[in-house]
């Protein structure tokens, strides 16, 4: 079982939709999450981070987060064709964060 | 504020050919991570320094792969003897001590292609 897991997708969403993007973690002792933006040949970049149970929002993007569940999500409102990439979730525990190997998200005008 | 930096680009060598990336952290960040990233995954971490010092590299290869941050700013990778399966990108990010700490900041990275 690897340590961060998401779908590998890829996800399709019409332009304007909202896209919902998960990530499960198996050490429970994390404590931090993060969600990075990878566009194809570039490097990560980080866009939200959230360190309590609920929702996080920031402009368009929403992260929500449940500890008992060890479940993150990244949710993308309005969504636009500039937001086609791929999306890695981080999680971090015992100092060190564990990448998980991303959702490929396109979103089609 | 300038991001990291990181060069080169793009290096092409043989199996068995040595290799080094260099990296320079955003000013005033005292934590350094070295990552690769094979396509298609996300980044594994190889190195982690805060300042000077190692904080982890559980999973450096360490009979081929060699890291260094002198004096707690610039860092440099080196791979020595390159194999086939050292083909990725090689990202270097780096973080604050304090609040943030914890979001990292990628450089541009280094596409390594081993033949």
């Amino acid at each position: 079982q690897k340590e961060v897991e998401q779908n590998s997708g890829p996800l399709s969403v019409p332009e304007g939709a909202i896209a919902s993007l998960n990530c499960t973690y198996s050490d429970r002792g994390s404590q931090s999450f993060f969600w990075y933006r990878q566009y194809s040949g570039k490097s990560p970049e980080l866009i939200m981070s959230i360190y309590s149970n609920g929702d996080k929002e920031d402009g368009r993007f929403t992260a929500q987060l449940n500890k008992a569940s060890q479940y993150v999500s990244l949710l993308i409102r309005d969504s636009q064709p500039s937001d086609s990439a791929t999306y890695l979730c981080a999680a971090r525990a015992a100092g060190k964060s564990t990448f998980g190997d991303g959702t490929t998200l396109t979103v089609k005008p | 504020e300038a991001g990291v930096a990181q060069s080169p680009r793009y290096k092409i060598i043989e199996k068995r050919q040595s290799v080094a990336f260099w990296c320079n952290p955003i000013s005033g960040h005292a934590t350094l991570y070295w990552y690769q990233q094979i396509l298609g995954q996300g980044p594994k971490l190889l190195i982690q320094f805060q300042n000077n010092g190692v904080v982890d590299d559980s999973q450096l290869p360490k009979d081929r792969f060699s890291a260094e941050r002198l004096k707690g700013v610039d860092s440099t990778l080196k791979i020595q003897p390159a194999k086939l399966e050292d083909s990725a990108v090689y990202l270097c990010a780096s973080s604050l001590v304090g609040i943030a700490q914890y979001e990292q900041y990628f450089g541009p990275g280094t596409r390594l292609t081993v033949t």
